[in-house]
């Protein structure tokens, strides 16, 4: 199966830690990448291959990714971190996002 | 830097066959895979298909049937056309540059710079 699962919401106080898990069959076998997307906005990269941050995202966010699970971290959440995730991945030649999370911050 | 911009008209009928472009700036297409995305009101992200430069196509199964994908090198775009729509096929379309990292537990495939969107409603 190629789907990837992720839980629908998320909810986390400033300061605190966020973690967004990403379900799929062998997912550490492959690479997972992760974007925020906020309203009314295009999807922004913040993690690829599991764990590298593009140039300009802050150190904050992290990821990992191992046996069935890739885990987008987000560490001392801020507001500006309130937004939806989708990970992704490459499986058979073709990309597969995950279901999305949406992240609130109260 | 690499800009896409979504190109096409925002009004589709039923039936009809819905085409975009998408339009490539600070960079050349002659390089990387280029990828198209949907997102349905309130609903998240689909993958429609990609190209790659040399105009090799991959598409989703889900949608393979009415999908076709191209690409003019000399005017920097790409297009998507997608027939016999539905309302279902409503939604915001994405462009995006699909990159890709090759590592030592094989390739990953991400996509860094995205389009603004375009929003395409099928109605009568």
């Amino acid at each position: 199966s190629n789907e990837l699962t992720q839980p629908p919401s998320v909810s986390v106080s400033p300061g605190q830690t966020a973690s967004i898990t990403c379900s799929g069959d062998k997912l550490g076998d492959k690479y997972a990448c992760w974007y925020q997307q906020k309203p009314g906005q295009s999807p922004v990269l913040v993690i690829y291959q599991d764990s590298e941050r593009p140039s300009g995202i802050p150190e904050r966010f992290s990821g990992s990714n191992s046996g069935n699970t890739a885990t987008l971290t987000i560490s001392g959440t801020q507001t500006m971190d309130e937004a939806d995730y989708y990970c992704q991945a490459w499986d058979s030649s073709t990309v597969v996002f995950g279901t999305g999370t949406k992240v609130t911050v109260l | 830097q690499v800009q896409l911009q979504e190109s096409g008209p925002g009004l589709v009928k039923p039936s009809e066959t819905l085409s975009l472009t998408c339009t490539v700036s600070g960079g050349s297409i002659s390089t990387y895979y280029w990828s198209w995305i949907r997102q349905p009101p309130g609903k998240g992200l689909e993958w429609i298909g990609y190209i790659y430069y040399s105009g090799s196509t991959k598409y989703n199964p889900s949608l393979q049937s009415r999908v076709t994908g191209s690409l003019d090198t000399s005017k920097n775009q790409f297009s998507l056309k997608l027939s016999s729509v539905t309302a279902a096929d409503t939604a915001v379309y994405y462009c995006a540059r699909l990159n890709y990292y090759d590592g030592s537990g094989g390739t990953g495939y991400y996509m860094d710079v995205w389009g603004k969107g375009t929003t395409v409603t099928v109605s009568s």
